[in-house]
């Protein structure tokens, strides 16, 4: 059992927005700002999309965002496209100074 | 911008020692702003982290394999090492070394994968 709580799948159409939550605990997601996001296409290496919440490093298209509220985080892409369709992974670091993951949700672009 | 490339072993018996190197090139593992680590992944499964360090020698692992794992770095090799002893078949997985720039809990830079497999 994963220490992050993500939905094992969603699903959109091409042009639509889907929201991927990732819920914690207030020793994890509610303790600090660090969440970040994980893409994950088969057969690859995961790639960071999202830091520290709701950064984006500069390579990253601005049709990924990310959110928290409490212990829930979120991670929003708008405008899907093809290219989405992969694993996203959510992580936070916690107060014993570890690292988790979610589960990982699998996004289907219809 | 670091370039990172792991090796070892794809095969690993059952209670020996898993050893696995990774290579870093692009930059200095010396610099005080680099932090390395390991993250593994079952078949079909999600990530699991290892451990993290940083070139000082502090580390940071996680508390269900922290007592069978170490994590090191050569600095005048630019090499990050692992090495997971007692290994059983649940320790197959791909391993993936990955590296960021400012803290030791995120990864902005990863390697491909190595796949191994402890046979049951």
């Amino acid at each position: 059992q994963s220490a992050l709580t993500q939905p094992a799948s969603v699903s959109g159409s091409p042009g639509q927005s889907i929201t991927i939550s990732c819920t914690g605990t207030s020793t994890d997601v509610g303790a600090y700002n660090s969440v970040s996001w994980y893409q994950q296409h088969p057969g690859k290496a995961p790639k960071l999309m999202v830091y520290d919440v709701s950064d984006r490093p500069s390579r990253i298209s601005n049709r990924f965002s990310g959110s928290k509220s409490g212990n829930t985080a979120s991670l929003t892409i708008s405008g899907l496209q093809a290219e989405d369709e992969a694993h996203y992974y959510c992580s936070s670091h916690t107060t014993s100074s570890r690292l988790v993951f979610g589960g990982g949700t699998k996004l289907t672009v219809l | 911008q670091l370039q990172l490339q792991e090796s070892g072993p794809g095969l690993v018996q059952p209670s020996e020692t898993l050893s696995l190197t990774c290579s870093v090139s692009g930059g200095s593992i010396s610099s005080s702003s680099y932090y390395l680590g390991w993250i593994r992944q079952p078949p079909g499964k999600g990530l699991e982290w290892i451990g993290s360090i940083h070139y000082s020698g502090t580390t940071y692992y996680n508390p269900s394999l922290e007592s069978r794992v170490t994590i090191s770095v050569d600095t005048s090799k630019k090499q990050l090492s692992l090495k997971l002893n007692s290994v059983t078949a649940t320790d197959t997985a791909v391993y993936f070394c990955a590296g960021d720039t400012t803290v030791w809990f995120r990864f902005d830079y990863w390697a491909q994968g190595t796949q191994v497999t402890v046979p049951s």
